[in-house]
């Protein structure tokens, strides 16, 4: 049991350029979030799933977009990355009350 | 707007002593949950223990406790007997009981063990 994996761990992306951080759980929960951690500052919610092929957006949606094909994984995907995303990604998996956290992704964008 | 407050960005403690980490949040509502969840260096974000606001009784996980107050809107970590593991930044986050999706996390406090 895995529990909430996120791939990668880092990455460095130029001005403009896209990408897509997955996050996958072994442990079938149907709601899953992506967050930002900036210095500072708590996690904010980027966007949200309560299930397959739903989304929904957080606090902080802006620049982002997401998709739950499957049950077991949420893609965050940044189409033209700006260096006010250079930031610490985390996802999340949600039993009950109490949400799961992933290692995060540090993503730096010069 | 429920809001997550704490109010201390550093605290220290020695091996073996006891720490209370405060928190403080502001809301309208009358049923949610209260986290405390520890990041480490390592930077996963650990549960430490939760409370649910209908529950009088404080929660309580191992040398971890909380004392929370529902009428003061103040949910504080008590850390027992501190080991040099402990340290790390701890946040207190918020939740909504009914249909919100939101954590709403503080800012965090950095906790550091003396040896």
């Amino acid at each position: 049991n895995a529990g909430v994996t996120q791939t990668p761990k880092f990455r460095v992306l130029k001005t403009g350029q896209s990408m897509t951080l997955l996050c996958a759980q072994d442990m079938n929960h149907e709601y899953m979030y992506w967050y930002r951690q900036d210095p500072g500052m708590g996690l904010r919610l980027i966007h949200y799933s309560v299930g397959e092929g739903t989304t929904a957006k957080g606090e902080v949606p802006d620049g982002y977009n997401v998709s739950r094909l499957k049950k077991q994984n949420f893609l965050l995907g940044l189409e033209s990355a700006a260096p006010s995303q250079t930031s610490v990604y985390f996802c999340a998996s949600r039993r009950s009350d109490t949400q799961y956290f992933g290692p995060g992704t540090r993503l730096t964008v010069l | 707007a429920q809001t997550v407050t704490q109010s201390q960005p550093e605290m220290s403690v020695q091996e073996a002593e006891t720490v209370t980490l405060s928190c403080t949040y502001d809301t309208s509502e009358s049923d949610y949950y209260l986290f405390w969840y520890k990041q480490p260096p390592s930077r996963q974000m650990i549960l430490v223990i939760r409370q649910e606001a209908y529950k009088q009784q404080n929660a309580t996980e191992n040398r971890f406790s909380v004392n929370f107050q529902k009428a003061a809107k103040s949910f504080s970590l008590k850390i027992s007997d501190s080991q040099l593991g402990d340290a790390a930044m701890y946040f207190c986050a918020y939740r909504s009981a009914i249909g919100n999706e939101k954590l709403t996390f503080g800012t965090g406090t950095r906790l550091t063990i003396i040896p």
